[in-house]
Order: C-alpha cells, then structure tokens, then sequence
C-alpha cells in the first residue's frame, strides 16, 4: 500500500535557481497540500488542491512558489528564483478530503539554498 | 484565516510522568483537532484527533481534551516512555482548511 512519495529527498541549489519537487498522493484520495516546515514558523501551508484544483495558494508564498497538479496522481512545487531563506523541508501530504480527514505526510525534500 | 498558539515549545518530562501540550485557536466555525508526532527524520504521523461533538478522548496513554468555549484543546500523554520523545503538532481544521500550531518537542529524560 504506497504511501506519498516526494523526489528528491535532497535537494542543493544556488540562489537565483530553479528547483523543482515532485509529490506523488496516496491512490484515491482528492486533495494534495504542500507544506514548508522550518524549526522557527513551524508547518506553513504552501498549497492546497482539491480534485486538482487550487483551492489555496497561501499567499505570503505567491510571488517565488508555484504549485501544480497535473493529473489526479502527480503534483510539482516550482521555487523560481531561489533564495536562502528558502532552505527548509518541503512537505507534501494527502487526504480523501480536506483538513477533516487524517492527512498522510511524505517523506518531504529537504532543500538547502547556497 | 485560523490561527493556531501551541505551548510549550519545549517541553522535557521525567520517564513516567505526564506531559501535557496545549492549543489554542480563533476560529470558531473550526470543527476537527488532530494531533501529528514527528520522530526525527520521519514525516509527521497522526497519532490522535477530536471532533467538535466530543470534549475528551482517549487512546491508551494518550488523552485530547476539548473546550469549545475557551477555544482550547490539549493532547496528555501519560506514563510517558522514551518512545514518546518527539516533535507533536496540533492542528484546527474547518470548512476543509487546516491550521497547525508551531510545534512541541518533547524530550522524555531517564
């Protein structure tokens, strides 16, 4: 029974990049979340899709963070350009539904900005 | 939107003991509370949640309390052991959103 699956588990890039993460949900469930989660602010929602579409784009995140949803199966977290401060572990998790239900974390990326 | 306070941020227990961690949130329309534990190098896990019709539940050591006037909810875990070190997150959800608290690291010491 596969859970959520993120590649890559690590990921260094210079600032001024373009990194790319890629999340796989588990099989059936219809919405997809993207975290970023540092010591300081903790789990901070990036995105949030429902049947694949955006539902949240958590604004403070808009202008440098895109992320999308292919197909029901694949989703991808652009960072252009990247920053230092970016350096954090990127989350992805799924449900059947929403925030009401048990969400499933991957193992996450964990992105260092130089 | 919601907004989650989680206190402490620190928290160090003897073995055995209890420790307790508690959330705070804005929203009243919020209806669902996980709880997640995250052992280092492992993704969060949930471990424990209420819902908005119930003021306590228990699984084995762990208790979640919730009061809906107070807009606060706790997890304690009793007889803590070893096992139980980790970083725990509370969680507010409503209308679909869900809103973590910063976390808590529990350190349990023998």
């Amino acid at each position: 029974d596969a859970g959520v699956t993120q590649t890559p588990r690590h990921e260094v890039a210079e600032k001024g990049q373009t990194i790319i993460l890629k999340c796989e949900p588990v099989s059936g469930h219809n919405d997809l979340f993207w975290y970023r989660q540092t010591k300081i602010q903790g789990l901070e929602l990036l995105s949030y899709f429902r049947s694949k579409s955006l539902m949240e784009d958590g604004g403070a995140f808009k202008d440098r963070f895109k992320a999308e949803m292919l197909n029901s199966s694949f989703s991808t977290l652009k960072i252009q350009p990247t920053e230092p401060k970016d350096s954090a572990v990127y989350l992805c998790a799924s449900s059947l539904r929403g925030g009401s239900y048990e969400q499933y974390f991957g193992p996450g990326t964990r992105l260092t900005v130089l | 939107g919601e907004q989650v306070e989680q206190l402490p941020s620190i928290l160090r227990v003897q073995e055995g003991s209890s420790a307790s961690i508690n959330c705070s949130y804005e929203d009243s329309a919020s209806n669902y509370f996980p709880w997640y534990k995250q052992e280092p190098g492992e993704n969060p896990k949930l471990i424990i949640d209420i819902r908005s019709n119930m003021e306590r539940k228990q699984i084995q050591e762990l208790i979640v309390l919730l009061d809906k006037k107070a807009k606060r909810f706790s997890l304690h875990i009793t007889d803590t052991q070893p096992g139980d070190s980790a970083m725990y997150f509370c969680a507010a959800s409503g209308n679909e959103k869900i809103t973590f608290g910063a976390g808590t690291k529990l350190t349990i010491k023998p």
